[in-house]
C-alpha cells in the first residue's frame, strides 16, 4: 500500500510567519503534489514536481513556494503566512511521467492562520 | 464550459437504492478517469478506474462515454456506510501535472 506521512494533522501559525509543510511518501513515486482544498472551491493545484529539484507551478501558486531535494520528500513553504491561506492542504503522490496515474493523498494538514 | 463537472448535491437516497451520478468533462484529449470518494474532514480516496469497457467493483460500477465526454457511477444496494463525497477525475491529457478534481458530489444515504 502507498504510504504519504503529512508531517502534520492541525497546525496554527501567526500572520507573517514562514510555514513549512513537510510531506513523505514511501513508494518511490516520480511525481508529487500540494493542494489546497476550501469549501465549494475543491483541489486547487498549488505546485508539483516530477523529478528531484523539479518543480511546476500548478493553478494557485502566489504565496508559497516548494522544495525538493530528495525523491520521497516534498515540501511546501508559505513564505509569509496570511489569514486567506487558512486551508486544509494535502500532499499527494504518483507513478509514472504522463501523469495518467491516479495519485494518493496524505491525510491533509489543517492550517489555521492567525 | 468546466474541465470536470459535477451536480454538488445532496442526494438523499435510502438504504438500500441504486444511486448514479454523471460527470461531464471538457478535454477530449484526457485518457484516463477515476472516481476518488471523500469522507468529511479525511482525504480523498480512490475508488476505482473507469475502463473504457466499463468496469465492476462489487456494488459499484463506473461507465465512459467517450463520444459524450462524461463518465458515471452506480452503486447499488446502496449502505450508510456509502455517505460521503464522490470526486470525479480525469487527466488533463499529457503531462505530469496530471489530474482535475471534480468540486464532487455528496451523497448521504439514509436509514
Amino acid at each position: 500500500d502507498v504510504k504519504v506521512t503529512q508531517s502534520s494533522r492541525y497546525l496554527v501559525k501567526r500572520t507573517g510567519e514562514k510555514v513549512f509543510l513537510e510531506c513523505v511518501q514511501d513508494m518511490d513515486h516520480e511525481n508529487m503534489f500540494w493542494y489546497r482544498q476550501d469549501p465549494g472551491l475543491g483541489l486547487r493545484l498549488i505546485y508539483f514536481s516530477y523529478d528531484v529539484k523539479m518543480k511546476e507551478k500548478g493553478d494557485i501558486p502566489e504565496g508559497y513556494s516548494v522544495s525538493r531535494e530528495k525523491k520521497e520528500r516534498f515540501s511546501l513553504i508559505l513564505e509569509s503566512a496570511s489569514t486567506n491561506q487558512t486551508s486544509m492542504y494535502l500532499c499527494a503522490s504518483s507513478s509514472g511521467g504522463d501523469g495518467n496515474q491516479p495519485q494518493h493523498f496524505g491525510d491533509g494538514t489543517r492550517l489555521s492562520i492567525l | 464550459r468546466k474541465e470536470v463537472e459535477q451536480d454538488p448535491g445532496p442526494f438523499n437516497v435510502p438504504e438500500g437504492a441504486t444511486v448514479a451520478f454523471n460527470c461531464t468533462y471538457s478535454n477530449s484529449a484526457s485518457q484516463s478517469f477515476f472516481w476518488y470518494r471523500q469522507d468529511c474532514r479525511k482525504e480523498p480516496k480512490l475508488l476505482m478506474s473507469v475502463y473504457s469497457s466499463g468496469n465492476e467493483d462489487g456494488r459499484f460500477t463506473a461507465q465512459l462515454n467517450r463520444a459524450s465526454q462524461y463518465i458515471s457511477l452506480l452503486i447499488r444496494d446502496s449502505k450508510l456506510s456509502d455517505s460521503a463525497t464522490y470526486l470525479c477525475v480525469v487527466n488533463k491529457g499529457g503531462g505530469a501535472d496530471g489530474l482535475t478534481f471534480g468540486k464532487g458530489t455528496h451523497l448521504i444515504i439514509q436509514p
